[in-house]
């Protein structure tokens, strides 16, 4: 049975940092692209990265480009996103993502989600 | 980026009707759509992929269609817990892009 655990979401002041972590099982992890989508209080969703199942590739929404980074440790089956320079905008639920297909874009396996609040 | 326009934004219907849900595309995603399902405090639930294709395991009261720029969700025979929030997506290219949701309602 797949598995895709988020943890690392906190309140953090705007302007600071946080590291989300995505612990993720029962499929070969390395062999698939990931996603982190997320979603504002009452809002819809918004696709936020990317990253290809090698890592060599990475793709990112304008409204995070530059500020946040999309990584993995095949080794330890674990997704990574790291956000730098948070703003108030950057508070909702992310969810860790993986494709149906492992090179595919569509998301047919969705964790809990992990909740990131910026403010002061 | 592609933009993708739902419509209603929401809908109120009885148990047993039959709705649709439209989704339209920017610029065309050939049959790159997806459907999702969420209820309150969840993770959204894959529904239908390529358009048409249903997820495995999920009802075939629920069908979609359409190829291009135009889609459309179908819904059968409404049952209590079909009432829901409602998103395509589509995964033709980068970035992915969501419609804004359709919140299905009990009438």
């Amino acid at each position: 049975e797949v598995q895709l655990l988020e943890s690392g979401g906190d309140l953090v002041q705007p302007g600071g940092s946080l590291r989300l972590s995505c612990a993720a099982s029962g499929f070969t992890f390395s062999n698939y692209a990931m996603s982190w989508v997320r979603q504002a209080p009452g809002k819809g969703l918004e696709w936020v990265s990317a990253i290809s199942g090698s890592g060599d590739s990475t793709y990112y929404a304008d409204s995070v480009k530059g500020r946040f980074t999309i990584s993995r440790d095949n080794s330890k089956s674990t997704l990574f996103l790291q956000m730098n320079s948070l703003r108030a905008e950057d508070t909702a639920i992310y969810y860790c993502v993986k494709p149906k297909a492992a090179s595919g874009k569509f998301s047919d396996c969705w964790g809990q989600g992990t909740l990131v609040t910026v403010s002061s | 980026d592609i933009q993708m326009t739902q419509s209603p934004s929401s809908l109120s219907a009885s148990v047993g009707d039959r709705v649709t849900i439209t989704c339209r595309a920017s610029q065309g995603i050939s049959i790159y759509l997806a459907w999702f399902q969420q209820k309150p405090g969840k993770a959204p639930k894959s529904l239908i992929y390529a358009a048409s294709s249903l997820q495995s395991g999920v009802p075939s009261k629920f069908s979609g269609s359409g190829s291009g720029t135009d889609f459309t969700l179908t819904i059968s025979s409404l049952q209590p817990e079909d009432f829901a929030t409602y998103y395509c997506q589509q995964y033709n290219s980068y970035p992915i892009t969501f419609g804004q949701g359709t919140r299905l309602e009990i009438k």
